[in-house]
């Protein structure tokens, strides 16, 4: 059974940094391409970055880039969200969400849990 | 960037019901359409992929249909188990938006 378990949320101020974690399992991790999803509570839903399978293709919404950075250990089952000069805006619970593709065919047959952000000071 | 919009925003609907919610895109996405059900406190579950493709494990009383702009998801006699919020998902082209969702209620 896939299992996707997000970790590394919290309390931050603006500016600050924060690197999310998503723990994988149930599946071979380095035959798919893996992504971060967020989501406002109680709003809808905002791809953040995808990553392919090598890591060869990295790609980020126009909100995050040049801020985030996804990066992935296939050796240790991991995906990660390196968040720097985090903004209010930035606050919502996020998702490590699996692609059905090595390469990537942008959407998602597994989630994790999500892992709250919230950036205030 | 492509723009989804979906309708109605929040439906009310019984048991056995057959319940349709529409996304319309912003320019033309083929076929290149998914929707998630998503319930209270849960991660978004994949439906359908590729606008009518039923994803493993979904109960047959799903569908879905389109091309181009417009798609429709269908459920068909309404469960209780059914009663979620629905998002559409466009995957033609970077960024990869989705609808601001359909909330169906029990009426």
């Amino acid at each position: 059974e896939v299992q996707l378990v997000d970790s590394g949320g919290g309390l931050v101020r603006p500016g600050r940094s924060l690197r999310l974690s998503c723990a994988a399992s149930g599946f071979t991790f380095n035959d798919y391409a893996m992504h971060w999803v967020r989501q406002v509570p109680g709003k809808g839903l905002e791809w953040v970055s995808g990553i392919s399978w090598n890591s060869g293709t990295i790609a980020y919404a126009d909100s995050v880039k040049g801020r985030f950075t996804i990066s992935r250990d296939n050796a240790r089952n991991s995906l990660y969200l390196q968040m720097n000069s985090l903004r209010a805006e930035d606050t919502a619970l996020y998702y490590c969400a699996k692609d059905i593709t090595l390469t990537g065919e942008y959407f998602f047959d597994s989630w994790g849990q999500g892992t709250l952000v919230t950036v205030s000071s | 960037d492509i723009q989804m919009t979906q309708s109605p925003s929040t439906l009310s609907a019984s048991i056995r019901d057959r319940v349709t919610i529409t996304c319309r895109a912003s320019q033309s996405i083929s076929r290149w359409l998914a929707w998630y059900q998503q319930k209270p406190g849960k991660a978004p579950k994949l439906l359908i992929y590729k606008a009518t493709t039923l994803e493993r494990g979904v109960p047959s009383r799903f569908s879905g249909s389109g091309s181009g702009t417009e798609f429709t998801l269908t459920i068909n006699s309404l469960q209780p188990d059914d009663f979620a919020t629905y998002y559409c998902q466009q995957y033609k082209s970077s960024p990869w938006t989705f609808g601001l969702g359909t909330k169906v209620d029990i009426k």
